[in-house]
């Protein structure tokens, strides 16, 4: 069955280091998505990606990068984290305008 | 900018029970809207998809209307049952890109 798959499911990290979150998917979907939920804010849009090749910014991205080399990937890059970068992220495709999520990864940045 | 609210935050009924959960936006605008569960710990699992042209989508015991001139949508789960529990979030899409804005959500608790 396709499926989105996110990994680590969780992670523990220092201030400051790199990290990078995975995300793929079987579904040879065009549109791929990062989001964050936080309490008290709810999913937020971190970046976005049209097909190979494309990234756009969302609401949350500074201190956060993607690339898209291929279809099924778009990892998430966290230049330096920060603790202010503690959350549960998400990650979302979609052919149309139907978005579909992956389980979520948990980042703790100590 | 969209801002989309879902109350109650959190509501609590005995099974069996027919509930509504609501959701809306204030830019009516939209190109279609998308009602999730998100059970603890897990990602989020579409339930409906309406469209703007729509009025309602149904999906066994859940059914989704939208009222986009007033900017409201409404997800109705008959007689509910303890596996219902979970939070149920709502999300617009404005047409302009293919990006979701979300609400916070209502947490649904199915007392057996």
């Amino acid at each position: 069955d396709a499926e989105i798959t996110q990994s680590p499911r969780h992670k523990i990290t220092e201030t400051g280091r790199q990290v990078t979150l995975a995300c793929h998917q079987t579904w040879n979907h065009n549109n791929m998505f990062w989001y964050r939920q936080d309490l008290g804010h709810g999913l937020r849009l971190i970046h976005y990606s049209y097909g190979v090749q494309d990234t756009n910014k969302g609401e949350v991205s500074d201190g956060y990068s993607v690339s898209r080399s291929n279809t099924e990937d778009l990892p998430l890059t966290l230049e330096s984290a920060a603790s202010s970068q503690t959350s549960v992220y998400f990650c979302a495709s979609s052919r149309g305008y139907e978005q579909y999520f992956g389980p979520g990864t948990r980042l703790t940045v100590t | 900018k969209q801002e989309v609210t879902q109350i109650p935050a959190a509501l609590s009924v005995p099974e069996g029970e027919n509930l509504v959960l609501n959701c809306s936006f204030t830019d009516s605008a939209i190109y279609n809207l998308q009602w999730f569960r998100q059970d603890p710990g897990k990602g989020l699992t579409s339930l409906l998809l309406i469209q703007s042209s729509q009025r309602e989508q149904t999906s066994g015991r859940l059914n989704a209307s939208l009222d986009k001139s007033s900017g409201r949508s409404t997800l109705y789960i008959a007689a509910s049952q303890p596996g219902d529990s979970a939070t149920y979030l709502c999300a617009v899409n404005d047409g302009s890109a293919r990006q979701l804005t979300f609400g916070s959500g209502t947490q649904l608790t199915v007392l057996p």
